[in-house]
């Protein structure tokens, strides 16, 4: 069965530290992927999304992630996180040519100290 | 633009007790339709999609069901709640089979 890991569950960084949070699926197939955020209090939105072309893709308020196909990832980074940021946040892959179902990581929560 | 509507936004139920919650999405039509769940420390779970009118799909044996009367309504339901269906529920919708946009959702407490 497909699942999406994420190696990190609970980050606390300092304002200005980068971040990378890891995040790897298990499917042979073309896949779609994406990280969402949900900001405390908020709805679950999209932060960015890959289906296909240049490999390293930009997303909202920073971010950015690289699909490395060899390895099966798609890790987000951002090179200097603000308090802002403080969120939880989701990878998830859909299979291309599918009915669009989203197979979600566990999740990250991000804390980022002032 | 599009927008997605979940209710109620918090709910605590007995165990036994049926359950519906709803969701609709306005200024779009056709759009594949997903409930999901969030139980605490874990991610989103699919529990059903559906492509059209009435037409459902069931990702994970379980405790509820979930039906499409209309195109834009989809709505979560259960006969007999159980503990474990505790857990935060989030309605998405997709206009393909691309990128899906969540509600707000709702949190379901049993007790």
């Amino acid at each position: 069965a497909q699942s999406v890991s994420q190696h990190n569950h609970h980050v606390i960084l300092s304002e200005a530290a980068s971040l990378e949070l890891g995040c790897n699926y298990s499917y042979g197939g073309t896949v779609n992927l994406f990280w969402y955020v949900q900001y405390p209090g908020q709805h679950l939105q999209l932060l960015l999304k890959y289906f296909s072309g240049d490999p390293l893709v930009k997303g909202i308020k920073g971010f950015e992630a690289e699909f490395i196909k060899s390895k099966f990832s798609f890790n987000l980074r951002k090179p200097s996180v603000q308090w802002s940021d403080t969120a939880e946040y989701f990878c998830a892959v859909s299979l291309s040519g599918n009915t669009g179902k989203l197979i979600f990581g566990q999740g990250t929560t991000l804390q980022v100290k002032p | 633009s599009q927008t997605i509507h979940q209710w109620p936004a918090t709910l605590v139920q007995p165990v036994g007790s049926p359950l519906s919650l709803e969701c609709t999405v306005e200024g779009t039509s056709n759009p594949n339709l997903y409930w999901y769940r969030q139980a605490a420390g874990r991610g989103l779970q699919l529990l059903f999609y559906s492509i059209g009118i009435d037409q459902i799909s069931s990702e994970v044996p379980q405790n509820l069901s979930a039906s499409r009367p209309q195109d834009r309504q989809f709505i979560l339901s259960s006969k007999k709640l159980l503990l474990s269906d505790s857990g935060f529920y989030l309605c998405a919708w997709s206009p393909d089979s691309g990128t899906q946009y969540f509600g707000p959702g709702t949190r379901l407490t049993v007790l």
